[in-house]
Parts: C-alpha cells; sequence; structure tokens
C-alpha cells in the first residue's frame, strides 16, 4: 500500500497568515493526489484534484502544490469558514489511502 | 444534480453481516469512466477507503478486508451495495459512498453512521 504521511496533525493560524498542509507519499503517484475539507458532521468535500487542480466552486486562497513525492495545500488568508480537518487521497493505485489528517484552527 | 444516499442498518451484533446501499441519481454508473467507492469513517478517526465497483463492473478491494468485503451493483445502475462479513467493533463507523469520474471521489453521500455493538 501506498502510504501517505500527512503534516502537521493541527494547527492554530491566524487570517493573515499562509496556512500549509504537506502530504508525503511513500512512492511516486503521478500527481494522483487530491484534498478534502471536513467539518464535523459533515462529509468531505473536495478541493483541489490531480495535484493542483482547483474543484469547481472552491475559492482562489486554496491551492495545490508538489515537489517530489511530497504535495501541499496552501491557504492563503484564510478564512474562518476554512476551519475544520483536512485530509490528502492518494488515488494512483488501489488500495487508496488517505493522510491522517490535519485539523485547522483560525484564531 | 449529483446526489448520492447511504442507508444501512444503524446497529448489528457482532459476527453478523452488514448490507449497505448507495442510493445515487444525477450520473449514472454505465458511463464510461465512472466509479462508486465506498470509504469508512471511525469516530474521531481518518478515512479508509474500502472498496469500488466501476462502469464495466470491475471491482477493486482493500487487501485488509478484502476476504469480507463484496461491493456489487443493480442492473438499472442506479444502486450499488456493499457487504461486510463477519462485523466486530472494529467496523463501527460512519460509511460513505462517493463518485469518480476520473482521479478523485468527487460527490460524497452523508454518510450512514453504523455501530456494531451485542
Amino acid at each position: 500500500d501506498i502510504q501517505m504521511t500527512q503534516s502537521p496533525a493541527s494547527l492554530s493560524a491566524s487570517l493573515e497568515e499562509i496556512v500549509t498542509i504537506t502530504c508525503k507519499a511513500s512512492q511516486g503517484i503521478d500527481d494522483y493526489l487530491s484534498w478534502y475539507q471536513q467539518k464535523p458532521g459533515k462529509s468531505p468535500q473536495l478541493l483541489i484534484y490531480d495535484a493542483t487542480s482547483l474543484a469547481d466552486g472552491v475559492p482562489s486562497r486554496f491551492s495545490g502544490s508538489r515537489s517530489g513525492t511530497q504535495y501541499s495545500l496552501k491557504i492563503s488568508r484564510p478564512q474562518v469558514d476554512d476551519s475544520g480537518i483536512y485530509y490528502c487521497l492518494q488515488s494512483y493505485s488501489t488500495p487508496y489511502t488517505f493522510g491522517a489528517g490535519t485539523k485547522l484552527e483560525l484564531k | 444534480q449529483v446526489t448520492l444516499k447511504e442507508s444501512g442498518p444503524g446497529m448489528l451484533q457482532p459476527s453478523k453481516t452488514l448490507s449497505l446501499t448507495c442510493s445515487f441519481s444525477g450520473f449514472s454508473l454505465s458511463t464510461s469512466g465512472m466509479v462508486v467507492s465506498w470509504i469508512r469513517q471511525p469516530s474521531g478517526k481518518s478515512l479508509e477507503w474500502l472498496a469500488a465497483i466501476d462502469w464495466d463492473g470491475d471491482k477493486y478491494y482493500n487487501p485488509s478486508l478484502k476476504s469480507r468485503l463484496t461491493v456489487s451493483k443493480d442492473t438499472s445502475n442506479t444502486q450499488v451495495f456493499l457487504k461486510i462479513t463477519s462485523v466486530d467493533i472494529a467496523d463501527t463507523a460512519t460509511y460513505y459512498c462517493a463518485r469518480s469520474l476520473g482521479s478523485r471521489p468527487d460527490y460524497w453521500g452523508q454518510g450512514v453512521m453504523v455501530t456494531v455493538s451485542s
């Protein structure tokens, strides 16, 4: 199985910061990497797919990038509504695997 | 409008078989490239991909549970099913179905909570 090592596990950020969450794949995944936001009691919502493509309706303050096998989600000037848990997912090969999640708190 | 909705028993006893249904609309599972996956999430934990079935009827399973899983679809391509045999407390979770067209699950159901308890 491909392991996705996600960090940090949690972070607290101000509305003026740039928030960065990373996922490192245990092997190459050819950019089959997506990012999701999950709020309490809700299903995950797709933010970024194919590592860098913004999903429909997602604000442009969200962006994705890659360096080697490390993928990053960046939130520029986050809003209070961006609080939640963020997960990465590799869909390069089955079994698809998720990162452990990053809990984001905005202060 | 794409929608998916999971349904299941809510609670069942250990060693029983869990049967889940994903009812969907707004897309056709017969469309080339379409996939419906099952994913679960124990309370407070991360997500685990379980199984998937594609437009061609090909099935994919997580090897860690493969012997216990069966995914199927109905002939009208409007429902997908998941069966998990010999459940135990570790199978307590919220179960989601999700659609993929391409590389990623883009539409998810609201999830159905399943509790395994004696």
